[in-house]
């Protein structure tokens, strides 16, 4: 069964900081990439998604992630980190085709002013 | 769209009591996921259907759980009998049928058994 590593599990950075999260799943053939961001006590809401082409996609907020296949990795990057960014952050991948999300464990973000 | 609807927003409960949650998917969405979330355990998928049948509950944690769907509108998640460590937010969530999609997520039910 596939399985996604988040290892970063409380990150804290100040305003206008960089951000990198990383993201790594284990599985070897089609993939489909998301990450998926939860504000204090709301739902998730896609950050970002990667299906096929451009291993470089751009999302809301001024998120964006890089698929490597070879690493099989899907680190999430933000050039410029705002207070309002603090939230939980998680990784998922669906497999074969399919639409069945398997998450990470998420990583809690943390942007002090 | 008012998207995925859930209810109850907040449900506290005595062990042993029977717990329904409810949720409503996005018109036109074929797939539909429930999905626990604690602090311990993470986002954990419980049971997820497709065209209102049910393709892989593995994740149910065990038999006092059961989900339905009757119709594409519609799809409860039962626990019976509650217990203090059934306590979590349960998040539904549906999408569109087959790959190339991502989910949509409801408000979730935080769900407290004392």
């Amino acid at each position: 069964a596939q399985s996604v590593s988040q290892h970063n599990h409380h990150v804290i950075l100040s305003e206008a900081a960089s951000l990198e999260l990383g993201c790594n799943y284990s599985y070897g053939g089609t993939v489909n990439l998301f990450w998926y961001v939860q504000y204090p006590g709301q739902h998730l809401q896609l950050l970002l998604k990667y299906f096929s082409g451009d291993p470089l996609v751009k999302g809301i907020k001024g998120f964006e992630a890089e698929f490597i296949k070879s690493k099989f990795s899907f680190n999430l990057r933000k050039p410029s980190v705002q207070w309002s960014d603090t939230a939980e952050y998680f990784c998922a991948v669906a497999t074969g085709g399919g639409n069945k999300l398997t998450f990470g464990t998420g990583t809690q973000l943390k942007v002090e002013l | 769209d008012a998207g995925v609807i859930q209810s109850p927003r907040h449900e506290v409960t005595e062990m042993g009591q029977e717990v329904t949650l409810r949720c409503k998917p996005i018109s036109g969405h074929n797939s539909l996921f429930w999905y626990r979330q604690t602090m311990m355990r993470g986002l954990e998928l419980l049971i997820y259907f497709n065209n209102n049948v049910p393709i892989d509950d593995s994740g149910m944690p065990e038999d006092r759980f059961s989900a339905k769907m009757p119709n594409a509108s519609f799809s409860t998640l039962k626990i019976q009998p509650s217990e203090p460590r059934d306590s979590a937010v349960y998040f539904c969530a549906s999408s569109r049928p087959q790959g190339y999609t991502e989910a949509f997520f409801g408000q979730g039910t935080r769900l407290t058994v004392v």
